[in-house]
């Protein structure tokens, strides 16, 4: 099965500066990447997500760029702000074998103000 | 998207008993799903529920433990059963709706916080 791997476990940024979330995969048939944020107490939320026959995905501050390639995706947040501070998953899904979403350990961000 | 709720936000349980909880949807969906997350850690999957069939149970998860209740295209129920403390975890119901990006995708509801003593 597809295997997904999310780096790093913990990030802390100042505010206004980039935060990089990096994720891997295994299976080269996953063809949908989507990303989720979880505020405390929360359920996760979608953020953005990205197809595999496109390379990069942008909306206001945050981005996804996808490498098929070397099976890795990233999600970019730019000019951090306080309440950008939550976990981080990214996911990767076949579309054309099921409904099982693989989804990785999670990035604590913080924003320090 | 949808708005999706669930009942008990939250909890706590004396170990051996059970707890149902609910998840309902402001729209018809095919597909419902229920994770754990516990605590720290990534969602994973236990089973998949359709309107009318039995629901679907991942490695590790069985229906004597898990059961899981589907009656209409907008609800389902989760219990789980004589309960440990290992059972402390969110639980989440998700639902299949179109993303973003035109495909298919998971929405979660705001999850079930369950402590076991």
């Amino acid at each position: 099965g597809e295997n997904v791997e999310q780096h790093p476990s913990t990030l802390s940024v100042q505010e206004g500066d980039s935060a990089v979330i990096k994720c891997t995969y295994s299976d080269s048939a996953s063809n949908y990447f989507p990303w989720y944020k979880q505020e405390l107490g929360k359920g996760p939320q979608l953020i953005i997500d990205i197809r595999s026959n496109v390379g990069e995905k942008k909306d206001q501050r945050i981005a996804v760029t996808l490498n098929k390639t070397a099976k890795h995706f990233s999600l970019h947040i730019t000019e951090t702000q306080p309440e950008d501070s939550a976990v981080y998953f990214c996911a990767a899904h076949n579309s054309n074998t099921g409904n099982q979403f693989y989804f990785g350990t999670g990035t604590s961000l913080t924003v320090i103000p | 998207s949808a708005v999706i709720s669930q009942k008990p936000s939250r909890d706590i349980c004396q170990r051996g008993t059970s707890l149902t909880i609910q998840c309902q949807v402001d729209s018809q969906v095919t597909m419902m799903f229920w994770y754990r997350q516990q605590p720290g850690q990534s969602l994973t999957l236990i089973a998949t529920a359709n309107q009318g069939s039995e629901a679907t149970y991942e490695s590790g998860f069985v229906i004597d433990k898990f059961p899981i209740s589907r009656p209409n295209l907008t609800f389902s129920t989760l219990t789980v059963s004589n309960m440990s403390p290992e059972d402390s975890s969110i639980y989440l119901c998700s639902v299949d709706l179109l993303g973003l990006a035109g495909q298919e995708t998971q929405y979660f509801g705001p999850g079930t916080r369950l402590l076991v003593l």
